[in-house]
């Protein structure tokens, strides 16, 4: 059974601050790691993706990805309180993502102004 | 280019009724995705397919049938509806369900909130 656990939150950082949101996942095979932000309402957005261990930066979006410790994260510098969201962390399988993607329930994060 | 393109955007059912939920994408993609999302949980795969003619279950398939008969149309039917039903729906479409990770990004329609009581 393929697993992904997120810390539901809310993750409250401060304006301008670096949010830190993790993900570790169950399926040794997964090859491919997703972040999407999804706000209240709306459907989910992608904001990167991630496949080789280490770090990949999008402008103020950092993803760090460790199949070692089967773990992912995003970094988010200088918050804005446009990125109060909930992030959504999803892998594809060992199928090489055929049958889709595998969502965690997602980080709820606040950025108080 | 309109993406995913999702109706309706709001629906109440009756228990027992059914309904068809449709989904069409014109980014001339593969493969197609249903996904349902509860409050506070993430999405699940009800149903997907990688091709016109060819579809099969996700993880939470019972209650629902899909068809593919197009490359852009991807319908999910609800037979009977039940509360348990009352969700979501994400219709999703990417390029590629292989590869590399940029061939297996979602583009998601906005979704239709479906209550059934």
């Amino acid at each position: 059974q393929k697993e992904v656990e997120q810390n539901s939150g809310p993750l409250s950082v401060p304006e301008g601050a670096i949010a830190s949101l993790n993900c570790t996942y169950s399926d040794r095979g997964s090859q491919s790691f997703f972040w999407y932000r999804q706000y209240s309402g709306k459907s989910p957005e992608l904001i990167m993706f991630i496949y080789s261990n280490g770090d990949k930066e999008d402008g103020r979006f950092t993803a760090q990805l460790n199949k070692a410790s089967q773990y992912v994260s995003l970094l988010i510098r200088d918050s804005q309180p446009s990125d109060s969201a909930t992030y959504l962390c999803a892998h594809t399988g060992s199928g090489g993502g055929a049958d889709g993607l595998t969502f965690g329930k997602g980080t709820h994060l606040i950025i108080q102004p | 280019n309109a993406g995913v393109t999702q109706t309706p955007k709001f629906r109440i059912l009756k228990i027992g009724q059914s309904m068809t939920l449709q989904c069409t994408q014109d980014m001339n993609h593969n493969y197609m995705y249903w996904y349902r999302q509860d409050p506070g949980m993430g999405l699940k795969l009800i149903y997907y397919s990688v091709g016109a003619g060819i579809t099969d279950k996700g993880e939470v398939p019972n209650g629902y049938n899909v068809s593919r008969s197009t490359t852009e149309d991807f319908p999910l039917r609800l037979e009977l509806a039940a509360p348990s039903q009352t969700s979501v729906y994400f219709c999703a479409s990417s390029y590629s369900g292989r590869g590399l990770a940029g061939a297996n990004v979602l583009t998601f329609g906005a979704g239709s909130r479906l209550t059934v009581l």
